[in-house]
C-alpha cells in the first residue's frame, strides 16, 4: 500500500537559495506533520496541519520557513534564503488523528528529504 | 511540563541476548506512548503503541514494551537480539497541549548488535 512519499530524497542548494520540499501523505489522513532531524539527533517538531488548516507552527525556527497544505492533501515546506544551519533531514508524517480525538493514532513517516546547504 | 527521557544514548548487545531500551516520560495528562525504529537513511517505522488498553504491548519483530504508570516508564524489550535490529530507536509521547496535541520525541537510543 502507499505510504507517505517525500520528494526529493536529496537536495543540495547554495546558501541563499530557496528550496521547496514536498510531502504526499497517506490518502485520507487528516493530520500532517513536518519535523527537522539534525545529524545524530531526534526529530524536532516544526509544524502541524489538520486538513488545510495549519494549527501549530510553533516549531518553525524562523520566518524563512513556510509550510502550506492548500487542499488538505499534499504539503510543501519552503525554506527561503537558506543558511548552512538549515542542513538536516526533513521528515513528514501523516496520521488519522483529529483534534477532537483521543490522541492515540500513530504517525506514519516518509523517508525524508536530506537537505544540504553549501 | 511534558518530556521524554531515553536513559541510554547507546546500547550494545550480543546477537541472541536480550535487549532493554529505557524510556521515562513526564505528562500532565494520560499520554499515548509509542516506540519507533529508524534505520540509516530511512524514515521512522512504528514498532508498537500504548493507548490505555493493556499495559504490556506487543509490537513487530518480537519487540514489546510495558507501561508502568507508577514508574512513568515505557521500556522496550526483546528476548533475543538479531543483527537486523541494529538501528536508532525513539520513544515518543503524544499528550494534550496547546489546545490540541503535542508530539514529543526522546533523543534516541542507538542499538548496536555484535555477532
Amino acid at each position: 500500500g502507499a505510504g507517505v512519499s517525500q520528494s526529493p530524497r536529496y537536495k543540495v542548494a547554495k546558501r541563499g537559495q530557496d528550496v521547496a520540499l514536498r510531502c504526499d501523505p497517506i490518502s485520507g489522513h487528516v493530520s500532517l506533520f513536518w519535523y527537522q532531524q539534525a545529524l545524530g539527533q531526534g526529530p524536532e517538531f516544526l509544524t502541524y496541519f489538520q486538513n488545510e488548516a495549519q494549527l501549530d507552527k510553533s516549531g518553525l525556527p524562523s520566518d524563512r520557513f513556510f509550510a502550506e497544505r492548500p487542499e488538505g492533501s499534499v504539503s510543501t515546506l519552503k525554506i527561503q534564503r537558506t543558511q548552512q544551519e538549515d542542513s538536516a533531514v526533513y521528515l513528514c508524517a501523516s496520521s488519522s488523528q483529529t483534534r477532537q480525538g483521543a490522541g492515540n493514532q500513530p504517525q506514519h513517516f516518509g523517508d525524508g528529504t536530506r537537505l544540504s546547504i553549501l | 511540563a511534558q518530556s521524554v527521557t531515553q536513559l541510554d544514548s547507546h546500547v550494545s548487545v550480543s546477537e541472541g541476548t536480550p535487549v532493554l531500551l529505557r524510556c521515562n516520560y513526564s505528562s500532565s495528562y494520560s499520554p499515548s506512548l509509542f516506540w519507533y525504529v529508524q534505520h540509516p537513511n530511512k524514515g521512522l517505522q512504528l514498532l508498537l503503541k500504548y493507548t490505555s488498553a493493556a499495559t504490556l504491548v506487543k509490537g513487530i519483530n518480537g519487540f514489546e514494551a510495558e507501561f508502568k504508570k507508577s514508574e512513568t516508564s515505557f521500556h522496550l524489550t526483546k528476548p533475543s537480539a538479531h543483527m537486523s535490529d541494529a538501528a536508532e530507536y525513539f520513544c515518543v509521547v503524544i499528550t494534550r497541549g496547546g489546545g490540541g496535541f503535542k508530539t514529543i520525541f526522546g533523543a534516541g537510543t542507538r542499538l548496536f548488535v555484535k555477532a
